[in-house]
């Protein structure tokens, strides 16, 4: 199984700024994925994120609000821009590690945003 | 597209009770892959399983078992002897690569 190291765990940030959130895996791995959880609410999948390619984002998402970086097969970024109150959320990083464990989620990165 | 339905808000049961939580996946893909995950109040993600669409087999492990059944596009779980350690939210989910969910279902175990 692999271990995710996701940072910052919380920030409360200011309407209208950025957040990045950083995404670190001790193993190399292909994809690596993005989830939202609103509030009370279930995941919802932001983009998958192949190195050395553009992510793909799933419908309703876009690379203007949620660009996102993936330099190597252990690391990547999603900055959230541009803010608002409805970007309070929890986001998670994942990887496949195979069939014994299924996808690794890190612990999170819960944000509000003022 | 996928689409997961888990019709189950909310369950509560006392301890030692069983308990089955529903999940529906729907999806034209062939190949596919579902999963069980439980989100206790400390809000990590905990991976319970992993199926393949190709294989019905049931399963059991401890406490937990599932049930997966392709023409009817169901994959319950099913707590025997439920614990409160057991109360969480539980989410189905499906897909190949990244996955879609369900809205998840919350458990309460009573004492």
């Amino acid at each position: 199984s692999a271990v995710i190291s996701q940072k910052p765990s919380r920030d409360i940030c200011q309407r209208g700024t950025s957040l990045t959130i950083q995404c670190q895996v001790d193993s190399q791995v292909t994809m690596m994925f993005w989830y939202r959880q609103q509030p009370g609410q279930s995941l919802t999948l932001i983009a998958t994120a192949n190195q050395g390619s553009e992510a793909t984002y799933e419908s309703g998402f876009v690379i203007d609000k949620f660009p996102i970086s993936r330099p190597n097969l252990t690391f990547s970024t999603l900055t959230v821009s541009n803010m608002s109150p409805e970007d309070s959320s929890i986001y998670l990083c994942s990887v496949f590690v195979g069939t014994t464990y299924g996808y690794t989620f890190g612990s999170g990165t819960r944000l509000t945003v003022v | 597209a996928q689409k997961v339905t888990q019709a189950q808000t909310e369950i509560s049961v006392v301890e030692k009770e069983d308990v089955t939580l529903d999940c529906v996946y729907e999806t034209r893909d062939t190949t596919y892959y579902l999963f069980w995950y439980k989100q206790p109040p400390s809000g990590e993600l905990v991976f319970l399983i992993r199926r393949n669409s190709f294989d019905e087999q049931n399963e059991i492990s401890g406490r937990y078992s599932w049930n997966f059944q392709k023409s009817t596009s169901s994959f319950n779980f099913t707590i025997t002897a439920s614990q409160v350690v057991d109360s969480a939210v539980y989410f189905c989910g499906g897909g190949a690569d990244g996955l879609t969910f369900g809205k998840g279902t919350h458990l309460i175990i009573q004492p």
